[in-house]
């Protein structure tokens, strides 16, 4: 599975978007990106996940470049119960268990 | 909406017990996994297990773990013998793994806070 690189962690004000980068820019065309979270010591939170289009849920929107070499999490308004560590997580679809590889993610604070 | 659930949510023992962690998985998922998180240390995969067999493991789950799923409810992780290095957050999760496209996120559960004394 491709490496991700994220920054160690961001602040973002109460109501604003968050926007969360990850690099992956060995990333193969066989790969997904997906997003996790984890709030203090909770299990880890499915976001989305995506191929090369956008995404969007009712949790975030997932943006994700053209060469597929970096992508965005973006929490459109986020509030304090969005402060957690956000994983990006590269994995290969359609073979194996995909158990998941955690990185350190990115520690977002969200701002009152 | 259907979550995974793990009891106990705290568990004590003594070096050298056995434990036994219980997960209740998403009913109709397919796939279930093994996590464990030591403080202030990263999320790490142990096992996998899919139509009752152990489908992939870590080199951290080595002969003192077992999984298995007694009935069609419950996934168990056994550790026979534990070591103070056991202490650690134990999270259960699973995955459908059917559907049109197939699903393959992962839904955790809570975590069993074990400590090893």
């Amino acid at each position: 599975d491709a490496k991700t690189t994220q920054p160690p962690s961001m602040d973002c004000a109460e109501g604003r978007a968050a926007n969360l980068p990850c690099n992956h820019s060995t990333i193969s065309g066989n790969e997904y990106v997906y997003w996790y979270r984890q709030i203090h010591s909770q299990g880890p939170q499915y976001i989305i996940h995506g191929l090369k289009n956008n995404e969007t849920n009712e949790m975030a929107s997932l943006i994700i470049t053209e060469d597929r070499k970096s992508s965005t999490l973006i929490l459109p308004h986020a509030t304090l119960r969005d402060t957690a560590v956000y994983y990006c997580i590269v994995r290969v679809s359609g073979a194996g268990s995909y158990q998941l590889t955690f990185g350190k993610g990115t520690k977002l604070s969200v701002i009152p | 909406e259907p979550e995974v659930t793990q009891t106990p949510s705290h568990q004590v023992t003594q070096m050298g017990q056995e434990v036994i962690l219980r997960c209740v998985p998403i009913s109709n998922h397919l796939y279930f996994y093994w996590y464990r998180q030591i403080l202030g240390q990263k999320v790490e995969f142990l096992v996998s297990f899919y139509n009752n067999e152990i489908s992939e493991k870590s080199e951290i789950f080595d002969d003192q773990f077992s999984v298995e799923r007694p009935d069609g409810s419950n996934f168990t992780l056994k550790i026979r013998s534990t070591k103070l290095e056991d202490s650690a957050m134990y999270f259960c999760a699973s995955r459908a793994g059917t559907g049109i496209p197939v699903a393959y996120e992962q839904y955790f559960g809570p975590g069993t806070r074990l400590t090893v004394t």
